[in-house]
């Protein structure tokens, strides 16, 4: 089966830095996705990580590490725009992603 | 236009009423999906469709028909719905369905069955 882990809500202050945890259990990881949704948008990519370490892309980081099938979404100097949900998702081999509940990243001043 | 289009971006309808829902992706892929987000629960995979064959139908009840007429439109087919039905329906695109493609979401439609 598969199992997907990540917190509800977190909240950090603007400039901050703050990590988004995600834990997994999928049969036959291929690898880890995130993904951004602003109230009312669409989801949409930040990143993709296949091999252990740290990916990253501006202000945006992720991490995996497959044998402990745990990542995390790094972001820093937040802005409030980046007030938005954060979900994790794994792959598995070619069946499409399965996604999370996600984390809803409140930004504050 | 670009990248993934969905109309309408807002539907009310009945119990007993028919409509449809229209997803269109300019991106060239070969891979198109249905999701249904409510709130407070992950977003839940519906249907899939590689090369316009369907590969994945999550336990959907009947009452929701796709239609994959080409790989650049997808259609999802509505009938007698239920209010819990009531969600936001997301289409996305990818180059195919396979491990780590991308997937493009459009801006979804906001459905209230009442």
């Amino acid at each position: 089966g598969q199992s997907l882990e990540q917190p509800s809500e977190v909240t950090a202050v603007e400039g901050a830095i703050v990590q988004i945890n995600c834990t997994y259990q999928t049969s036959g990881f291929y690898g880890l996705s995130w993904y951004q949704q602003h109230d009312g948008g669409a989801p949409t990519f930040l990143s993709y990580n296949a091999l252990d370490g740290l990916e990253e892309t501006g202000r945006f980081s992720s991490f995996l590490s497959r044998s402990d099938s745990y990542g995390y979404l790094l972001l820093q100097e937040l802005q409030m725009k980046d007030s938005a949900s954060y979900f994790c998702a794994p792959h598995s081999g070619n069946t499409p992603l399965v996604f999370g509940k996600g984390t809803r990243l409140s930004v504050i001043a | 236009e670009t990248g993934v289009t969905q109309t309408p971006r807002h539907l009310v309808m009945g119990m007993t009423n028919k409509k449809s829902l229209k997803c269109e992706q300019h991106l060239g892929h070969n891979a198109m999906y249905w999701y249904k987000q409510s709130a407070k629960k992950p977003l839940e995979l519906m249907f899939v469709y590689n090369f316009k064959e369907q590969t994945e139908n999550n336990s959907v009840p009947s009452r929701f028909s796709p239609e994959c007429p080409n790989s650049s439109h997808l259609f999802l087919h509505l009938h007698t719905l239920q209010p819990e039905d009531s969600a936001l329906y997301l289409c996305a695109s990818s180059s195919t369905s396979g491990a780590a493609n991308e997937q493009f979401f459009g801006p979804g439609t906001r459905l209230t069955v009442l």
